[in-house]
């Protein structure tokens, strides 16, 4: 199975600061089909279920603020908050669905300063 | 979009059965595929099940091969997660999600508590 690796686990942030969270995975997310990335991120606000930031490596999924970007190519990949956002508070996945098992980073719990 | 609600968590005893739905309403349930993921107490998701559309395949996570068992109607726009042989490992809040037209898990519903424990 791929083995997703996020770094940091916790990231204390001050509000209005850019804010950035990396995940690894132990195999190319490219679909050899349709070449494309298959990375998602999520974000599981305490006492919610997770909701859905961006999918397919960089694209917001609707009603997500455009302070929230994508990136990155292969086996490393990087969320960015480009101001941080005290609604933005809780843990933040990434996933891959290139194969199964589908499987989930380890999470990075973001917390204010 | 798909609003999912799940039903049937409970306290059930080490080897103990249950069995966890997952209610639909909104547009074309019957077009999506769906997964469930899990999340034991303070730890992070776990993907455990997926199935097709049509309900024709189906696939499992080791960690519940043969144990678990995934139906769905799609004319009850539902979905059913038969639980057997529960052990404490399996004491999680179990989420449905569905996908959607471009293959996005991005409907979740709010999750059903299941604690094995006697």
């Amino acid at each position: 199975e791929i083995v997703m690796t996020q770094t940091p686990l916790s990231l204390p942030v001050t509000p209005g600061e850019p804010a950035s969270i990396s995940c690894r995975s132990s195999q190319s997310l490219v679909d050899s089909d349709d070449g494309s990335t298959y990375l998602d991120w999520y974000l599981q606000k305490p006492g919610q279920s997770p909701q859905l930031l961006i999918y397919a490596l960089s694209y917001r999924a609707s009603g997500v603020p455009d302070r929230f970007s994508g990136s990155g190519s292969g086996t490393d990949f990087t969320l960015k908050i480009a101001r941080v956002e005290a609604e933005d508070i809780g843990v933040y996945y990434c996933m891959q669905r290139v194969e199964f098992p589908i499987t989930f980073g380890q999470g990075t719990r973001l917390e204010i300063k | 979009e798909v609003h999912l609600v799940e039903s049937g968590g409970d306290l059930v005893q080490p080897g103990g059965s249950l069995r966890l739905s997952c209610a639909a309403s909104g547009y074309g349930f019957s077009n999506y595929a769906v997964i469930w993921v899990r999340q034991a107490p303070g730890k992070g998701l776990e993907w455990i099940s997926y199935i097709s559309s049509g309900g024709l395949n189906k696939l499992y996570a080791e960690s519940v091969k043969g144990r678990f068992t995934l139906s769905r109607d799609n004319a009850k726009n539902s979905l059913y997660l038969q639980m057997n042989s529960l052990t404490a490992a399996d004491t999680a809040i179990y989420y449905c999600v569905s996908s959607d037209d471009y293959g996005r898990y991005d409907s979740w519903g709010q999750g059903a508590l299941v604690t094995v424990s006697s």
